[in-house]
């Protein structure tokens, strides 16, 4: 079957560190992506993975490891804005269908 | 930037109403998606289209048809509205790279 598992809820205080882990198993495998979703709008795109390790991008950075199906989305220098959902999700092989876990409700507090 | 819209974003219907979310896209992409979100379930694919005239099911199809007649355009449909199909209606399109989809602000729907 289909499963993408990802931690419901966490809470980290304001300059820390995070880390949002996502496991899953798929059929196939062709990308794994990070969204952010503030509450009431719409997700927005912030990472993409297709190959094993670390893809850094300013404050936030995304590690895959296909063999272990696993990854995760690390959010550095927290700030009160990144308060919001993580969704992560799996790209199906040979289309464009993806896969969504329910996501993780990130909390960052002062 | 990629502008994706719909057409409502709150709606309030009937049972057994005949419902039609639109969704356009101004970058020319050719895959588009409706989704539906609840809460603890995550988005939920119901179709998909990756051409003008063409449509494939998703994960949950069942109550919903779509239309795509032009390329900018993607309608969803729900044919006789039932009250679990109260949700948060989500559009995408994917990027040509297909590295990213851009999401519409969404339409949360309630039908009573």
């Amino acid at each position: 079957g289909q499963n993408i598992d990802q931690p419901t809820e966490m809470t980290a205080t304001e300059g820390a560190i995070v880390q949002i882990n996502c496991t899953y198993q798929t059929s196939g495998f062709n990308g794994l992506f990070w969204y952010q979703q503030h509450a009431g709008e719409a997700p927005t795109f912030l990472s993409y993975n297709v190959l094993d390790g670390l893809e850094e991008k300013g404050r936030f950075s995304s590690f895959l490891s296909r063999s272990k199906g696993y990854s995760y989305l690390l959010l550095k220098e927290l700030q009160m804005k990144d308060s919001a959902s993580y969704l992560c999700a799996v790209r199906d092989t040979g289309g464009f269908k993806t896969i969504f876990g329910a996501g993780t409700r990130l909390f960052v507090k002062a | 930037d990629v502008k994706v819209t719909q057409s409502s974003r709150y709606l309030v219907k009937r049972t057994g109403e005949k419902v039609f979310l639109e969704c356009v896209q101004d970058m020319d992409h050719e895959n588009m998606f409706w989704y539906r979100q609840d809460p603890g379930l995550g988005l939920r694919l119901i179709y998909f289209s990756y051409d003008v005239k063409m449509k494939e099911k998703g994960d949950i199809p069942e109550g919903y048809s779509v239309s795509r007649e032009k390329k900018e355009r993607f309608s969803l449909i729900l044919e006789s509205a039932s009250t679990n199909q109260t949700s948060m209606y989500l559009c995408a399109s994917l990027s040509r790279t297909g590295n990213e989809q851009y999401f519409g602000p969404g339409t949360r729907l309630t039908v009573t």
